[in-house]
């Protein structure tokens, strides 16, 4: 049974500060793997999908990385703005049009 | 081209009550998934269905729970004699047919409260 951890489940940091998200997953035989954005009380957002054969994709200040042999991705953040505050959640799939399993998120704060 | 809409975005029931959470996936999606977010909870797949067919429920609760995706209309996730566990946010995801890029494009949810 896949099980995706992100740890911590907090973290605050100052505007301005670079900084990374961490996710493992069980399961190594993974499809793809996607970063999601949750806003309080709204739904999800899409924010870099990689797939398993990829090592990483790059969408403005986002880096998401993908280690599949070490079950890891991390979700890098350049300079960090207070509009970056939010729940970024990890999740895996496991084959095409299959279900997505979620790590618990990680509540980001940036302090201006 | 409307994203994923859910509707209603709140309801409240009381202990008994049946809950019936719509969902009407992005024009062209095929595919639609339900999520539940518990509270302090991640988000744990309930169900997966195509056009009048349920392709994987093993994340459905064994009883009182339901969902269906009718040839026309909405998808509907519905919850007979709700209980204050079921409290959440219920999300709905579709996507279109399988192709390499695919992802999912998640609704707003919608809140049920039970009292």
């Amino acid at each position: 049974k896949q099980e995706v951890t992100q740890i911590p489940a907090a973290l605050s940091v100052p505007e301005g500060e670079n900084l990374v998200l961490n996710c493992s997953f069980t399961d190594s035989a993974i499809y793809n793997l996607q970063w999601f954005r949750q806003d309080p009380g709204k739904g999800l957002t899409s924010l870099l999908l990689i797939q398993s054969s990829q090592r990483e994709q790059t969408s403005g200040r986002l880096n998401a990385s993908l280690d599949k042999s070490s079950g890891r991705s991390t979700l890098y953040i350049a300079a960090s703005q207070p509009g970056d505050s939010a729940t970024y959640l990890c999740a895996v799939r496991h084959g095409a049009n299959s279900k997505l399993t979620f790590g618990k998120g990680i509540t980001l704060s940036v302090r201006p | 081209n409307a994203g994923v809409m859910q509707n209603p975005r709140h309801l409240v029931r009381r202990r008994g009550q049946e809950a019936r959470l719509r969902c009407s996936p992005m024009k062209g999606h095929s595919h639609v998934y339900w999520y539940r977010q518990l509270p302090e909870e991640g988000l744990k797949f309930m169900v997966y269905l195509q056009k009048e067919n349920i392709i994987d429920e093993s994340g459905m609760p064994k009883e009182r729970f339901s969902a269906e995706f009718p040839k026309e209309g909405p998808s509907i996730l519905r919850i007979q004699q709700v209980v204050r566990g079921d409290s959440a946010a219920y999300f709905c995801a579709s996507s279109p047919p399988a192709g390499y890029q695919e992802t999912q494009y998640f609704g707003p949810g919608t809140r049920l409260l039970v009292l």
